[in-house]
């Protein structure tokens, strides 16, 4: 299956400043699910946003889906250092039992 | 909750060794766990998904009898990397998921290198 495009691929801003990272996919979803990966460790769930819905929010994160743009946006308000880390976008497609299928994954770094 | 195993975290042998890793799900049932493959700095590429009591199903281009899967109860799913050649060297991470339509939990995954 083709993965989905993630943009910018790196991305390196300040503590405190907000982070907006882009993801795009090219089937009808389900839904779509933002993961965090710490360097050399698993994926952390972050949020899940189903087809039917727009925004999301969770604490710090806030996620857009745009189905007829095929497009998903995850924006962390006021980093810290601690959200250094890499983040993908994965979709469930429609018709495939829940199977993930990850984007190319954005690279974010904070620095104090 | 929702905690994933992964055992080992880091392994190192000799080219012609099979390996085996371990998935567990600690705090839940897991019907299906999910084996991916992850290169440096790129993505997760699902190799195989498996269901307690039955045979794994996998994606297209993984060899079946190269990675062996077995999910032989609620909580426990092995892949087994048969006779590893240095191409086989990667970081590969297991996920769990207790019913369809819930999120994936996943593991901290294995290192793996083959000499």
């Amino acid at each position: 299956s083709q993965q989905g495009e993630e943009d910018p691929q790196a991305l390196s801003i300040q503590e405190g400043e907000n982070a907006t990272m882009n993801c795009s996919y090219k089937t009808s979803i389900n839904n779509l699910q933002w993961y965090r990966q710490n360097s050399g460790r698993g994926l952390v769930h972050l949020i899940l946003i189903r087809s039917n819905e727009r925004e999301k929010h969770s604490g710090r994160l806030r996620v857009t889906l745009d189905t007829s743009k095929k497009s998903s946006s995850l924006l962390i308000t006021a980093s810290r250092a601690a959200d250094t880390a890499s983040y993908f976008c994965a979709t469930v497609d429609t018709g495939t039992a829940s199977k993930l299928t990850f984007g190319t994954g954005t690279r974010l770094q904070v620095t104090l | 909750g929702a905690v994933v195993s992964q055992h080992p975290s880091w392994v190192i042998c000799k080219s012609g060794t099979s390996v085996k890793i371990e998935c567990r799900s600690l705090d839940f049932q897991a019907t299906t766990m999910f084996w991916y493959r992850q290169f440096p700095k790129q993505s997760l590429m699902l190799m195989a998904t498996s269901n307690e009591g039955s045979k794994a199903t996998y994606e297209q281009g993984v060899e079946k009898d190269k990675f062996l899967i077995n999910h032989a109860s609620l909580t426990l799913s092995t892949l087994t990397v048969t006779s590893a050649h240095p191409e086989d060297s990667s970081f590969y991470i297991c996920s769990a998921r207790e019913n369809r339509g819930q999120p994936q939990h996943f593991g901290d995954g294995t290192r793996l290198s083959i000499l």
